[in-house]
């Protein structure tokens, strides 16, 4: 158990859809990573945020939007869900966010959403 | 920019066989590489870190030394076991906020 949560475990909804996925990172942790893994893509790094503020963005859609709350939980929000959404997605948590070197990364167990 | 490209898989070895799992990276400064495994079902973990040149990772029987001159960081274990069937990740973290994941292996070990 890396102690990050995620939740749901599963979601299945609709295209066009919204959905949120909720993460909270281990105690002590102020930096919260958001994942896409998908069968063709690998793992691709969607945001950070750290404290509360976004750090980094990668390979993030305008569609999706995410935000660290002052308890430092984070959701993922997925609009206008589309068929190759469908993915799992990963939420990570870590101690740093002022430097990204040797900056370990703690792995929730994921979100499966299913876009029909 | 940065980049991680490990060797694609799956790679199918038999219990107590040599493993290998190439890894190499394109970075500008000095990132700090790690291995991540995955079980199925499960989320990644982290199974061994390098930080700088020359370092050598190990956990778990595996092992990975960060080479700076030929930009490399490949995964080893003398002796694989079943339950070390996992999709495994190389993967480096710079001073830019990001950490870049390779593609992914996947490792099947047969009793």
């Amino acid at each position: 158990d890396s102690g990050v949560t995620q939740t749901p475990k599963h979601l299945i909804t609709a295209t066009g859809q919204r959905v949120t996925l909720r993460c909270s990172p281990r105690s002590g942790d102020l930096s919260v990573y958001w994942y896409q893994q998908s069968l063709d893509q690998g793992l691709q790094f969607l945001i950070h945020y750290y404290n509360g503020e976004e750090r980094a963005k990668g390979n993030i859609l305008e569609r999706f939007s995410a935000q660290q709350f002052p308890d430092l939980h984070s959701e993922l929000n997925l609009s206008s869900l589309e068929l190759g959404d469908s993915a799992l997605y990963f939420c990570a948590s870590s101690v740093r966010g002022t430097s990204g070197r040797d900056n370990e990364q703690f792995f929730g167990p994921g979100t499966r959403l299913t876009v029909l | 920019g940065n980049s991680v490209t490990q060797m694609e898989g799956p790679v199918t070895l038999s219990e107590e066989a040599f493993l290998t799992i190439n890894c190499t990276y394109t970075a500008t400064g000095y990132p700090s590489l790690f291995w991540y495994v995955q079980y199925p079902g499960e989320g990644l973990q982290l199974l061994l870190k390098a930080t700088k040149a020359d370092d050598k990772g190990s956990n778990k029987g595996f092992e990975a030394t960060y080479r700076k001159e030929t930009t490399s960081f490949h995964l080893e274990k003398g002796s694989v076991q079943v339950s070390d069937s996992a999709v495994y990740f190389c993967a480096l973290s710079d001073s830019d906020f990001k950490t870049i994941f390779g593609a992914g292996t996947r490792l099947f070990v047969k009793a």
